[in-house]
C-alpha cells in the first residue's frame, strides 16, 4: 500500500531551527510537496520537490531523497505564526496526491 | 499566483436539508478538483477527484448518493450534501490542479479556504 510517515507534532522555541521529517513509500514518484495548515484555515503551498537535493525558499527551506523515500522540511528563525500543522504529499505514478497525516508544530516563546 | 475561491465559507442549517458547495479556479483552468472533509484535529480526508466533463472518482467510504459531485466546466465543481444530518457536519475543503500539459507534475493543488458545515 501507500504510506507516508510524519510526527504527529513537534515543539520548539521561537527563534530556533526545527526539521519535520516525511518518508513515503508509493506506487510511483513524480514529486513531494509540503503545505502548511493553520488551524480553521485550509492548506497553502510551501514548497516541491521532484530531484534530490535542498530548495530554499527564504526561512524555509525542503530536501528531498528519493532514494531513501525521504524528505524535510527545515524551519529557520521561528516565529510564533508559524504555529501550524505541516503536510507532507506525494504524487504518485498515476498523479494522485497521496497526503501525510500532518506535523503539528508547537512554537513557545 | 492561482486562485480557487469556494463559497460558502459557513453553513447552519437543519437536518434533512441538502447543502450545495462551490468552487471556482478563477485565473487557471482545473482540470481536475479535489474534494476533501477534515474533522476538529484530524488530517485532511480526500472524498472524491472530479475531473471536468466525467463522473467522479469517490474514495472508498464515501456515498456517492449523498455527496453529489458535479465538474461542468474547467473552472468549476460542485459539491451537494444530500439530507445532511449531525454526522455530516465537518469543514469541507476543495482543490484544483491544472493537470494539463507539460510539467503537470510540478503543479501543486490549490485549495479553497473551505466551508465550514454545521447541521442542527
Amino acid at each position: 500500500g501507500q504510506n507516508i510517515d510524519q510526527p504527529t507534532e513537534m515543539t520548539a522555541t521561537e527563534g530556533a531551527i526545527v526539521q519535520i521529517n516525511c518518508t513515503y513509500q508509493t506506487s510511483g514518484f513524480n514529486g513531494l510537496f509540503w503545505y502548511q495548515q493553520h488551524a480553521g484555515e485550509a492548506p497553502t503551498f510551501l514548497s516541491y520537490n521532484v530531484l534530490d537535493g535542498l530548495e530554499e525558499k527564504g526561512r524555509f527551506s525542503s530536501f528531498l531523497s528519493r532514494s531513501k523515500g525521504y524528505s524535510y522540511l527545515l524551519l529557520k528563525e521561528l516565529q510564533m505564526k508559524d504555529s501550524a500543522s505541516y503536510l507532507c504529499a506525494v504524487t504518485d505514478s498515476n498523479y494522485q496526491l497521496i497526503w501525510g497525516a500532518g506535523t503539528k508544530l508547537i512554537i513557545k516563546p | 499566483g492561482a486562485v480557487v475561491s469556494q463559497h460558502p465559507s459557513w453553513v447552519i442549517c437543519k437536518s434533512g436539508t441538502s447543502v450545495k458547495i462551490e468552487c471556482r479556479s478563477l485565473d487557471f483552468q482545473a482540470t481536475t478538483m479535489f474534494w476533501y472533509r477534515q474533522f476538529p484535529k484530524q488530517s485532511l480526508m480526500l472524498m472524491a477527484t472530479s475531473n471536468e466533463g466525467s463522473k467522479a472518482t469517490y474514495e472508498q467510504g464515501v456515498e456517492k448518493d449523498k455527496f453529489l459531485i458535479n465538474h461542468a466546466s474547467l473552472t468549476l465543481s460542485t459539491l451537494t450534501v444530500t439530507s445532511a444530518h449531525p454526522e455530516d457536519s465537518s469543514f469541507y475543503i476543495c482543490s484544483a490542479r491544472d493537470l494539463s500539459g507539460e510539467g503537470r507534475e510540478s503543479q501543486p493543488q490549490h485549495f479553497g479556504d473551505g466551508t465550514r458545515l454545521s447541521i442542527l
